[in-house]
């Protein structure tokens, strides 16, 4: 299995601010995928990060927002950028099996942020 | 669009009784997840299923897949109250990227 370390794991902001979400995983990893839950909601995928390229976002959600670097095989940062009440949520890091079996997928911790 | 619907989404049962959750989903697929959250938590691996026919079986817990009739099932045996969470289930789309269905939103009672 993978062990992902995401931070923080929870914070409070202010409108108009950005904040930065860490996903740190003790294995090397091709994919990365940050997904987003909102309360009480099912889980959305934001995009998938893979090492060396740009990040690919799905339907309803853009780099302005939300940039995602991936610097190097074990780490990654989402951050939400322009923040308003809307995105107060759970942000949720997950990775592939870094044992490349393609059998599963691992989520961190996850981020529980407030927008005030 | 690939869309993915778990029944029922709310699910209050006693201990010691049998349930069924299922998982229906609209296009082909070949790999699906079942995720256990409890609150306030992040999401734990319980089975991923790969091919029609599979089934998995984890204590009082078994999931099972039709992909010729997009459905999924999550099985409860004689629930315990530990077993009180919220069950996800989701599609793989390709390059491991999932759809998730609703959550069925599970509490055993005493």
């Amino acid at each position: 299995s993978a062990v992902i370390s995401q931070k923080p794991s929870r914070d409070i902001c202010q409108r108009g601010t950005s904040l930065t979400i860490q996903c740190q995983v003790d294995s090397q990893v091709t994919m990365m995928f940050w997904y987003r839950q909102q309360p009480g909601q099912s889980l959305t995928l934001i995009a998938t990060a893979n090492q060396g390229s740009e990040a690919t976002y799905e339907s309803g959600f853009v780099i302005d927002k939300f940039p995602i670097s991936r610097p190097n095989l074990t780490f990654s940062t989402l951050t939400v950028s322009n923040m308003s009440p809307e995105d107060s949520s759970i942000y949720l890091c997950s990775v592939e099996d870094p044992k490349g079996t393609n059998e599963k997928l691992f989520f961190g911790s996850g981020t529980q942020l407030s927008v005030l | 669009e690939l869309k993915v619907e778990q029944n029922p989404l709310f699910l209050s049962m006693q201990e010691g009784k049998n349930y069924t959750i299922y998982c229906n989903y609209s296009t082909t697929s070949d790999r699906l997840y079942w995720y256990r959250q409890d609150p306030g938590k992040s999401l734990e691996s319980l089975f991923v299923l790969l091919s029609n026919g599979a089934v998995k079986q984890e204590g009082r817990l078994m999931a099972s897949l039709d992909t010729k009739a997009r459905l999924s099932t999550l099985h409860i045996t004689a629930a315990v109250h530990d077993l009180s969470a919220t069950y996800f289930c989701a599609v793989d789309w390709g390059a491991q990227k999932l759809v998730f269905g609703q959550g069925t939103r599970l509490t055993i009672n005493p």
